[in-house]
């Protein structure tokens, strides 16, 4: 079963606009991992965030983590016509190293 | 440095056929994951393999089944396949000794069920 949501579903930016995403999850984590996907292919590693964390930043991308409301946000910044991709949102429980992933936020980047 | 590889690309198997999808790792890793991903979803954990044996396992039934061999590579088999197995199928590989850190994700492989 899904862990949780990614909000909004999709999502349609026009190009250098910033774009920014969702994720909520339902248990305890140890860490929360954004992954982005091009046309049903592979997923790649975007960013890391441990449970003891908040914000963490990665070039253009910056992540926030809030454990309380057991919610976290993806912001990318500048955006261009390659971030066009689904994003996923996936949580790694304690001693439990599978990942669990959310439903994923399709971003179009318009031209 | 090769990534993680994954055969077949596309795979069409009809309904009750037994299907074996292949995974290579990254160079340096020895821990491998599979993943099913239906159209329109998130990936779903399938099972984990270390040592050559299934350390964790997901939701899934007994007709999805894994092996590791010795250089860490890893297969996926599914009996009596059904429609609702159309679906990405995602390999994983990660070091056992890098606690959190990311997976690295091959290509994947579609397969179709008719």
């Amino acid at each position: 079963s899904q862990q949780g949501e990614e909000d909004p579903q999709a999502l349609s930016i026009q190009e250098g606009e910033n774009a920014t995403m969702n994720c909520s999850y339902k248990t305890s984590i140890n860490n929360l991992q954004w992954y982005r996907q091009n046309s049903g292919r592979g997923l790649v590693h975007l960013i890391l965030i441990r449970s003891n964390e908040r914000e963490k930043h990665s070039g253009r991308l910056r992540v926030t983590l809030d454990t309380s409301k057991k919610s976290s946000s993806l912001l990318i910044t500048a955006s261009r016509a390659a971030d066009t991709a689904s994003y996923f949102c996936a949580t790694e429980e304690f001693g439990n190293e599978k990942l669990t992933f959310g439903t994923g936020t399709r971003l179009t980047i318009i031209p | 440095d090769a990534g993680v590889t994954q055969s077949p690309t596309h795979l069409i198997k009809t309904r009750g056929q037994q299907v074996t999808l292949r995974c290579s790792p990254k160079s340096g890793h020895d821990t491998v994951s599979w993943y099913q991903q239906a159209l329109g979803q998130g990936p779903q954990f399938i099972f984990q393999y270390y040592e050559e044996e299934e350390r964790q396992r997901g939701n899934f039934p007994d007709r999805f089944s894994g092996h590791q061999f010795p250089n860490y590579s890893s297969e996926l088999n599914v009996n009596a396949l059904l429609l609702g197995d159309s679906a990405l199928y995602l390999c994983a590989s990660s070091s056992i000794q890098h606690y959190n850190s990311p997976l690295h994700f091959g290509n994947g492989t579609r397969l179709t069920v008719t």
